[in-house]
């Protein structure tokens, strides 16, 4: 299955700080979901977009469906220690029933 | 609580022991899948039901089976089990999105099994 790209891989941030991180594909996406995953748990469902250049926030989280349909973005503003986590972009192109799923960035916050 | 189970969260066994990883939904999701996580590799489908008694291979379904005898189950079988299948996996249901449902995926809390 597809790829989605996310860069960095991972990121050291002071506490307080607004981290920032994206999620490319090569094809055209109808869907853009982000996960949050805890050592050892399942991910979580934090946001998800559905139309080109919208914008949802969840708390401190804000995504962006972005307008090429090709990628997606997500920020964390003023980071806590609980934020620590991988965060997992995934994404779905027209037609497609399966979900394509980037690697994963990791986040680490320093008190 | 809308939620998906899964049983064991841990498993240790011995190569060629059939094992059985259950996975129950409550949402009246049509779709649900396996995944393993692997370092480096990501998450990666293994096998996929869009309902009951539909299921199809997803990218690395080898070593693997699975049922969907009823909408809620959806059980990952592992007949022989060897070392390369030592790893964290997970299930996931949504709704059917060709039928007007989300993208939504929910996923489990994970299985970490060790197979030696």
């Amino acid at each position: 299955g597809q790829q989605l790209n996310q860069s960095p891989q991972s990121m050291f941030i002071q506490e307080g700080e607004d981290v920032s991180m994206n999620c490319t594909s090569s094809s055209i996406f109808n869907t853009w979901l982000w996960y949050k995953q805890d050592p050892g748990e399942g991910p979580v469902l934090l946001i998800a977009l559905y139309k080109a250049g919208e914008l949802t926030s969840n708390g401190r989280l804000t995504a962006q469906f972005g307008i090429t349909r090709k990628d997606s973005f997500l920020n964390i503003s003023a980071s806590i220690p609980s934020d620590v986590g991988i965060y997992f972009c995934a994404g779905q192109s027209r037609g497609n029933n399966r979900l394509a799923f980037g690697k994963g960035n990791q986040v680490v916050v320093i008190p | 609580e809308a939620q998906v189970t899964q049983n064991p969260r841990y498993l240790i066994t011995v190569t060629g022991k059939k094992l059985t990883v259950t996975c129950s939904q409550n949402m009246n999701h049509e779709y649900m899948s396996w995944y393993r996580q692997d370092p480096g590799l990501g998450l990666r489908q293994i096998y996929y039901s869009m309902n009951v008694e539909v299921t199809d291979k997803g990218d690395v379904p080898e070593g693997y089976k699975v049922s969907r005898k009823e909408k809620r189950n959806f059980p990952l079988i592992l007949e022989s089990p060897s070392p390369n299948q030592t790893s964290l996996y997970f299930c996931a249901s949504r709704s059917d999105p060709f039928a007007g449902g989300a993208y939504e995926q929910y996923f489990g809390p994970g299985t970490r099994l060790t197979v030696t």
